[in-house]
């Protein structure tokens, strides 16, 4: 099955600085990797997405980067604030079976002021 | 809309007690999702459900089972709860119209086993 590593499980970074987080797959066939917020205690929230035939997206401060050659993809966030303080997970999804997401095991996103 | 929701938010439950956790959502969705979160761990697939009267196990499935009990709803069930089965668990269903991927996400239930 599908096997997903995250780095780094903690970053912290100064506010206004970018901070990158970084995830392989091991599955060629996976073709959807969304990216997850979870504040402290609340639910995990989409904050963006990229399929295998899209190589980068954006959406204002935060992108993500696909390699699937390599079988890696990042998120960027740039200009950060305090509220970008959160866990950050990755997901890789493989057509079929469900449909199921395979998740990183998550990096502690610190943004000290 | 409510979207996804779960029962109870929290449960203590002594080793051997069996319990349900409830969910349902109110989107449509045809695919719904259990996963345990774990500390250092991720979110690790228990069980899925592709569709109203099916069920498949995920990555984690021991110790637990569930019933898709109609469109809305879809249960997990400890029938006897052991310590290592202390973690939140999150319900979750996916947006499944034309490309959409989305899985969507319960507040959790936090659960004690001791």
């Amino acid at each position: 099955g599908e096997n997903v590593e995250q780095h780094p499980s903690t970053l912290s970074v100064q506010e206004g600085d970018s901070a990158v987080i970084k995830c392989t797959y091991s599955d060629s066939a996976s073709n959807y990797f969304p990216w997850y917020k979870q504040e402290l205690g609340k639910r995990p929230q989409l904050i963006i997405d990229i399929r295998s035939n899209v190589g980068e997206k954006k959406d204002q401060r935060i992108a993500v980067t696909l390699n699937k050659t390599a079988k890696h993809f990042s998120l960027h966030i740039t200009e950060t604030q305090p509220e970008d303080s959160a866990v950050y997970f990755c997901a890789a999804k493989v057509t079929g079976g469900g449909n199921k997401l395979t998740f990183g095991t998550g990096t502690q996103l610190k943004v000290e002021l | 809309n409510a979207g996804v929701t779960q029962t109870p938010k929290f449960q203590v439950l002594k080793t051997g007690q069996s319990m349900t956790l409830q969910c349902a959502q109110d989107m449509n969705h045809n695919s719904m999702y259990w996963y345990r979160q774990d500390p250092g761990m991720g979110l690790r697939l228990i069980y899925y459900s592709a569709s109203e009267g099916t069920t498949d196990k995920g990555e984690v499935p021991n110790g637990y089972n569930v019933s898709r009990l109609n469109k809305r709803e879809f249960s997990l069930r400890l029938e006897s709860a052991a310590p290592s089965q202390t973690s939140v668990y999150f319900c979750a269903s996916r947006e499944d119209r034309g490309l959409a991927d989305t899985q969507y996400f319960g507040p959790g239930t936090r659960l004690t086993v001791l």
